[in-house]
This record gives C-alpha cells, sequence and structure tokens, in this order.
C-alpha cells in the first residue's frame, strides 16, 4: 500500500533560521513525489517536484530512496513561508496522489 | 497553469438534502479529480472523473452517495447526497493540464460545506 508519513504537524522556526518539513513515503514502484503548500486563504499550489529538481522560493527536496524519504529544506525561512505543506506520493500513471497529512509551518519575526 | 473555478464557494445545507458542485476550468485538461478535506484532515482523492463514462471511485466512496459528471474536458460537478454532518468538509477540484508536465495537478479554491 501506499503511504505519505510527515510526522509533524506543527513546525515553529525563527526567521533566519533553518527548516526542513519531514516527508516518508512506502510504494512499492518508482515513487514520484511533489510538494504543496497552501497559504492563508489561497488554494493548494505544487510548490514542487522531485523530477524537476529545481529550486522554488528557496525551497529544495531530495529524494532518498534507500531512506524512502523526501524532506523539505529550506536554509533561511521567511515569515512569508508560514503556510501549510502536503508531501504528495502519485500512486499511478492515472495522476492519483496520496497526501501525507500535512505541516503547519510558522516562522516567527 | 490554469484558472480553476469552482462553485458554489460555501454552503450551509440540512441533512437529508443534496449539493452539486460545480468545477470549470478554462484549459485543455487530461485528467479531472475530487477530493474531500474533512477538518483538521489531509485531502482524500474521491473519484476520477472521466469524461463521457462513470467516474471511477476509490476504496469507502460509492457512485450513489457522490454521483459525478463530466461531460466535456472542461466541466464537472460532484454531488453529495442524503447528506449528514459527517460531510461538512472542503470539497476539491483537481486538474491535470493537457500539454504540461505530466501528472502534475492544479487545484481549485475548493467549496466548504457544513452540514447541519
Amino acid at each position: 500500500a501506499q503511504r505519505v508519513t510527515q510526522p509533524e504537524k506543527l513546525l515553529s522556526v525563527f526567521k533566519g533560521a533553518p527548516v526542513e518539513l519531514k516527508c516518508n513515503y512506502s510504494y512499492s514502484g518508482s515513487p514520484e513525489l511533489f510538494w504543496y503548500v497552501q497559504y492563508s486563504r489561497q488554494r493548494l499550489q505544487l510548490l514542487l517536484r522531485h523530477i524537476s529538481r529545481e529550486s522554488i522560493k528557496g525551497f529544495t527536496a531530495d529524494l532518498n530512496k534507500g531512506e524512502t524519504s523526501f524532506h523539505l529544506k529550506k536554509p533561511f525561512a521567511q515569515e512569508e513561508d508560514s503556510a501549510m505543506y502536503y508531501c504528495a506520493l502519485l500512486r499511478t500513471s492515472y495522476g492519483k496522489l496520496t497526501f501525507g497529512q500535512g505541516t503547519i509551518l510558522t516562522v516567527h519575526p | 497553469s490554469a484558472v480553476i473555478s469552482q462553485k458554489p464557494s460555501r454552503d450551509i445545507c440540512q441533512r437529508g438534502t443534496s449539493l452539486t458542485i460545480q468545477c470549470q476550468v478554462d484549459s485543455q485538461v487530461t485528467m479531472m479529480f475530487w477530493y474531500r478535506q474533512q477538518p483538521g484532515q489531509s485531502l482524500t482523492l474521491i473519484a476520477t472523473a472521466n469524461q463521457g463514462s462513470e467516474a471511477t471511485y476509490e476504496s469507502g466512496f460509492v457512485i450513489d452517495k457522490f454521483p459525478i459528471s463530466r461531460p466535456n474536458l472542461t466541466f464537472s460537478t460532484l454531488t453529495v447526497s442524503n447528506m449528514s454532518p459527517e460531510d461538512s468538509s472542503i470539497y476539491l477540484c483537481s486538474v491535470v493540464i493537457a500539454g504540461v508536465a505530466s501528472h502534475e495537478q492544479y487545484f481549485g479554491p475548493g467549496t466548504r460545506l457544513t452540514v447541519t
């Protein structure tokens, strides 16, 4: 069965501090993983996907197949990063996503 | 990206009634999905909306409770039937845009449903 685990429901850091949002997955096939973000009063939006290996808004995420992890990192958090973050696993080639429980990130001034 | 709209944005309904939610996209899409987000919970896939044929439902969701239509590539409806307070959730549609990198899903703003 496919599963995505985000162990931290809440994460608080101070502005300028590094931040890491954890995501672990279980999947028997070749995984394709995403991070979605939902800012206050906005819709859910794609932040980044592991295949593109890009950095969006200073965030990066590396797929570690050995540890089955896809942690989201940013070296210097900003207040505008405060949001709900979801890790998601593409289950099949038909585009179905399994979401983790989400982590609420709060960046304090 | 694409502009995805949902109607209504929110509603308060009485138990036993039904509500139909619409999802409209301004681009050609290959796939459309409906998700539910219960209070304090993550998103759960309800079904894949298939154009011109019956939707494909996930385990725990049935057509009688959540009938779905998709008459064309850019429009779909989800009906929440015979509602109970447990159906109070945010319902979201998502799409995969034709021609965009595969499997990137874009989400609508959601419909916040409260059942009293």
